[in-house]
């Protein structure tokens, strides 16, 4: 069965800062590596996802895999307190939906 | 914009007592899917369907049932609740490798 491990398990930053999350996970034949962003008492919403080794950027994120070392990472650039969050990284495996870290609780103080 | 709803908000069952946990999706996806979300354990797959008359089994199925008697529809059965299932359940809808929607949450407690 997959896992999937995410650290740090929190993670104080000022605003403008970069906030930095990391992932490994079990198996390098997994499919596409996603994140996600909760906020308190709703339901988790897709970040950014990442299939191929490299980096991917989309706005303010940037996403790096690295499927030798089972190693994906998100940067989220010039963080915002609307950014303070937790952040899930999953794994999609085959058609059994998604297996997820713990996540990263992210605070972004002004 | 994708929807995924989910009924009811909250619930407060009693041990043995029989729950159906609800979730409808405008999305017109094939997948849907049921999560329950715990401290310490994140989100765990508890059964997955693949169209209309479909389903199965996640990672955590013991004590659960689903049915989707439509592609809208899935919903999440406990026959005989017990104090270990009280959690947030969550319910989202996706095509094959792609995106995933979640649903609100439900939020349930068994006495």
């Amino acid at each position: 069965q997959e896992k999937v491990q995410q650290s740090p398990e929190s993670l104080i930053v000022p605003e403008g800062a970069m906030s930095s999350l990391n992932c490994t996970f079990s198996n390098s034949a997994s499919q596409s590596i996603w994140w996600y962003q909760q906020h308190p008492g709703k339901g988790p919403e897709a970040l950014i996802s990442i299939f191929s080794n490299g980096n991917k950027k989309e706005g303010r994120l940037t996403v790096y895999l690295n499927r030798a070392s089972l190693h994906v990472s998100l940067h989220i650039r010039d963080s915002q307190p609307s950014d303070s969050a937790v952040y899930l990284c999953a794994v999609n495996n085959y058609a059994q939906g998604l297996t997820f870290g713990l996540g990263t609780r992210v605070s972004v103080f002004p | 914009e994708a929807a995924v709803t989910q009924s009811p908000r909250n619930k407060v069952a009693v041990t043995g007592g029989k729950v159906t946990l609800s979730c409808n999706q405008t999305n017109n996806h094939n997948n849907m899917y049921w999560y329950r979300q715990d401290t310490g354990h994140g989100l765990r797959l508890i059964h997955y369907s693949y169209g209309a008359g479909s389903t199965e089994k996640g990672d955590i199925p013991d004590g659960y049932k689903a049915s989707r008697p439509s592609q809208e529809n899935f919903s999440l059965i406990l026959e005989l609740a017990t104090p270990s299932q009280t959690s947030v359940y969550f319910c989202a809808s996706g095509d094959l490798y792609a995106e995933q929607f979640f649903g609100p949450g439900t939020r349930l407690t068994v006495l």
